[in-house]
C-alpha cells in the first residue's frame, strides 16, 4: 500500500500571501495524484488532477507539480476562502490512498 | 448535472450490517472508464478510501476491510450499494460516495455525505 505524508500538518499564513504543501509518495505514483480541498461540514472538493491539471472551475491561484514520490499544491495569493484541509490522494495502485491532510489556517 | 447522494441509517448498533446506497445521476456507470467509489471519514480526521466499483462490474476494496466490505450495482436503476459487516463504534463516520470519470483518475464530483453513528 503506497503511505502519502503531508507536510505541514498545519500551515499558518496570512491573506495575499504563497502558500506551499507538500505530499510525498512512498514509492513512484507517477502522475496519478490528486489534491482536494475540504472546509468544515462540506465535502471535498477536487482542485488538481494528474499532478499538475486544474479541475473544471478551479482558480488560476491553484497550482499543482511533481511527479514520481514528491509533490507540491501551491496557491500563489491566498484569499479568505482558502483556509481550509487540504489532502492529496493517489490512484497509481491499489488501493486508493489518502494523505493525512494539512490545515491551512488564518495566522 | 452530475450528482450523487447517499442515503442509510444514521444509527446502528456494535455488529450490525450496515447498508448503505449511493444514488446517482447526470452519468451512466455502464459508461467505459466510469467508475464509483465509497469513502469515509471519522469526526475530525481524514479521509479513507474503502471500496469502488468500474463500469465493467470490476471491485477493489481497502486492504483492511475487505473481508468485511461488499460494493454492488444496479445499472438500471444509477445506483451503488456498499454493505460493511460487524459494524463497531470506531466506524463512526461521515460517509461519501463519489465518481472517478472516464479518463481522469480522481474523485471529481462527490454526494454530501452521511453520517453513520454506531452505538448501542
Amino acid at each position: 500500500e503506497i503511505v502519502l505524508t503531508q507536510s505541514p500538518a498545519t500551515l499558518s499564513l496570512s491573506p495575499g500571501e504563497r502558500a506551499t504543501l507538500s505530499c510525498r509518495a512512498s514509492q513512484s505514483v507517477s502522475s496519478y495524484l490528486a489534491w482536494y480541498q475540504q472546509k468544515p461540514g462540506q465535502a471535498p472538493r477536487l482542485l488538481i488532477y494528474d499532478a499538475s491539471n486544474r479541475a473544471t472551475g478551479i482558480p488560476a491561484r491553484f497550482s499543482g507539480s511533481g511527479s514520481g514520490t514528491d509533490f507540491t499544491l501551491t496557491i500563489s495569493s491566498l484569499e479568505p476562502e482558502d483556509f481550509a484541509v487540504y489532502y492529496c490522494q493517489q490512484r497509481s495502485n491499489w488501493p486508493v490512498t489518502f494523505g493525512q491532510g494539512t490545515r491551512l489556517e488564518i495566522k | 448535472q452530475v450528482t450523487l447522494r447517499e442515503s442509510g441509517p444514521a444509527l446502528v448498533k456494535p455488529t450490525q450490517t450496515l447498508t448503505l446506497t449511493c444514488t446517482f445521476s447526470g452519468f451512466s456507470l455502464s459508461t467505459s472508464g466510469m467508475c464509483v467509489s465509497w469513502i469515509r471519514q471519522p469526526p475530525g480526521k481524514a479521509l479513507e478510501w474503502l471500496a469502488l466499483i468500474d463500469w465493467d462490474d470490476d471491485k477493489y476494496y481497502s486492504t483492511s476491510l475487505k473481508t468485511r466490505l461488499t460494493i454492488s450495482k444496479d445499472t438500471s436503476k444509477n445506483q451503488v450499494v456498499l454493505t460493511m459487516t460487524n459494524m463497531d463504534p470506531v466506524d463512526t463516520a461521515t460517509y461519501y460516495c463519489a465518481r472517478i470519470p472516464a479518463g481522469m483518475d480522481a474523485f471529481d464530483i462527490w454526494g454530501q455525505g452521511t453520517m453513520v453513528t454506531v452505538s448501542s
